[in-house]
């Protein structure tokens, strides 16, 4: 089968550093990516991941493993509006023949 | 505003009903998809579209039909609507790139509630 796993929730303080992690196991490898969801609202593309290392994007950066089938994004100098649910995606095809599949997700919960 | 619009933003109906849901881009992307978000958030591939042609239709029950008129619609019709059918359903869009670099643009959803 096709999964991806993430912790359900995370709980840290403002300006803390916090890190999720994804594992996944699917039939096809296209690339990690993750996505913010604010509550109520649509899923925003944040980063992605094609090959192993790390990727930067301001506050947020983003590391891929394929030999351990693993990633992680890290959110630095976290605010309270970072509180929102995060989603690791793998896309399992290239061009138009993959899909995104999405683990369940992580809330995390940015308390002052 | 370059987007993925779909409308209504909400809808609620009885079992029973027929109900449709569209969705626009502007973006100029050639694949569109529909999600279903279930109340445990979980976000799950229903059908993705290229260019007007129908690519995946993940087992969705046949009374979920996809229409696509041009490469940016894509419209989802529901008949026979269940209480199971509720949920926030996504539209997406996203570029043809090799590797799959291209990240998806969601719609803002449209919570279904059947009753």
């Amino acid at each position: 089968g096709q999964s991806l796993e993430q912790p359900s929730e995370v709980t840290a303080v403002e300006g803390a550093i916090v890190q999720i992690n994804c594992t996944y196991q699917t039939s096809g490898f296209y690339g990690l990516s993750w996505y913010q969801q604010h509550d109520g609202g649509a899923p925003t593309f944040l980063s992605y991941n094609g090959l192993d290392g790390l990727e930067e994007t301001g506050r947020f950066s983003s590391f891929l493993s394929r030999s351990d089938s693993y990633g992680y994004l890290l959110l630095q100098e976290l605010q309270m509006k970072d509180s929102a649910s995060y989603f690791c995606a793998v896309r399992d095809g290239d061009n138009q023949g993959g899909k995104l599949i999405f683990g369940q997700g992580t809330e995390l919960s940015v308390k002052p | 505003d370059t987007a993925v619009s779909q409308t209504p933003k909400y809808l609620v109906t009885q079992m029973g009903n027929d109900k449709s849901i569209k969705c626009e881009q502007n973006l100029g992307h050639d694949t569109m998809y529909w999600y279903k978000q279930d109340s445990k958030k979980f976000l799950k591939i229903m059908f993705s579209y290229n260019n007007k042609e129908l690519i995946i239709n993940e087992t969705v029950p046949n009374r979920f039909s996809p229409k696509s008129p041009d490469k940016a619609h894509l419209n989802l019709h529901i008949n026979s609507l269940e209480l199971g059918d509720s949920a926030v359903y996504f539209c997406a869009s996203s570029p043809t790139t090799p590797g799959g670099r291209g990240g998806y643009t969601f719609g803002s959803g449209t919570r279904l509630t059947v009753v």
